[in-house]
């Protein structure tokens, strides 16, 4: 099945600074790659995605990349602000399988002001 | 709208007795899914119901039982809890039809099993 490598695991970063996350998977024939960000104590939420037939997208401070021939793709936050702190994960989802997410094991992000 | 919602939010259990989460979305959502999150170790599907009377295994279903009540409400249930159960409970729901993959996620059940 689908296995999604994230990394780094932690990443602290002056605010103002860029971040940036990567994650790896497996199948091939996977088509739509979520972020998602959780914040302490809160419920992980969509931040971006992106599908298959898409090379990058961008929402203002927030841009995501996809390589389907390396099978990676990275989340890319720029000015870095306080409230960016949070724990971010990457997902992966093949198509034909309902809507089953596989995820990454989560990022630690510390914006430091 | 409540979006997805979870009670209990906390839980304290002993080895071998038994609970059940429960979970409601009013957002429509035909797929529902359980999920468990460890530290360091992402969100892990237990259990997942593409559509009202359907449910499937997901990555980690042992131990764990799932009823689809109807369209809006998705329950876990642990018959006999273990120390392993230990874990933060997220449900979530989506509608993939929409031409959407967006999971919604609910508050989360914190459980401790002694």
């Amino acid at each position: 099945g689908e296995n999604v490598e994230q990394h780094p695991s932690t990443l602290s970063v002056q605010e103002g600074d860029s971040a940036v996350i990567k994650c790896t998977y497996s199948d091939s024939a996977s088509n739509y790659f979520p972020w998602y960000k959780q914040e302490l104590g809160k419920r992980p939420q969509l931040i971006i995605d992106i599908r298959s037939n898409v090379g990058e997208k961008k929402d203002q401070r927030i841009a995501v990349t996809l390589n389907k021939t390396a099978k990676h793709f990275s989340l890319h936050i720029t000015e870095t602000q306080p409230e960016d702190s949070a724990v971010y994960f990457c997902a992966a989802k093949k198509a034909g399988y309902g809507n089953k997410l596989v995820f990454g094991a989560g990022t630690i992000l510390r914006v430091k002001s | 709208n409540a979006g997805v919602t979870q009670t209990p939010k906390f839980q304290v259990l002993k080895t071998g007795q038994s609970m059940t989460l429960q979970c409601a979305q009013d957002m429509n959502h035909n797929s529902m899914y359980w999920y468990r999150q460890d530290p360091g170790m992402g969100l892990r599907l237990i259990y997942y119901s593409a559509s009202e009377g359907t449910t499937d295994k997901g990555e980690v279903p042992n131990g764990y039982n799932v009823s689809r009540l109807n369209k809006r409400e998705f329950s876990l249930r642990l018959e006999s809890a273990a120390p392993s159960q230990t874990s933060v409970y997220f449900c979530a729901s989506s509608e993939v039809e929409a031409g959407t993959d967006t999971q919604y996620f609910g508050p989360g059940t914190r459980l401790t099993v002694l």
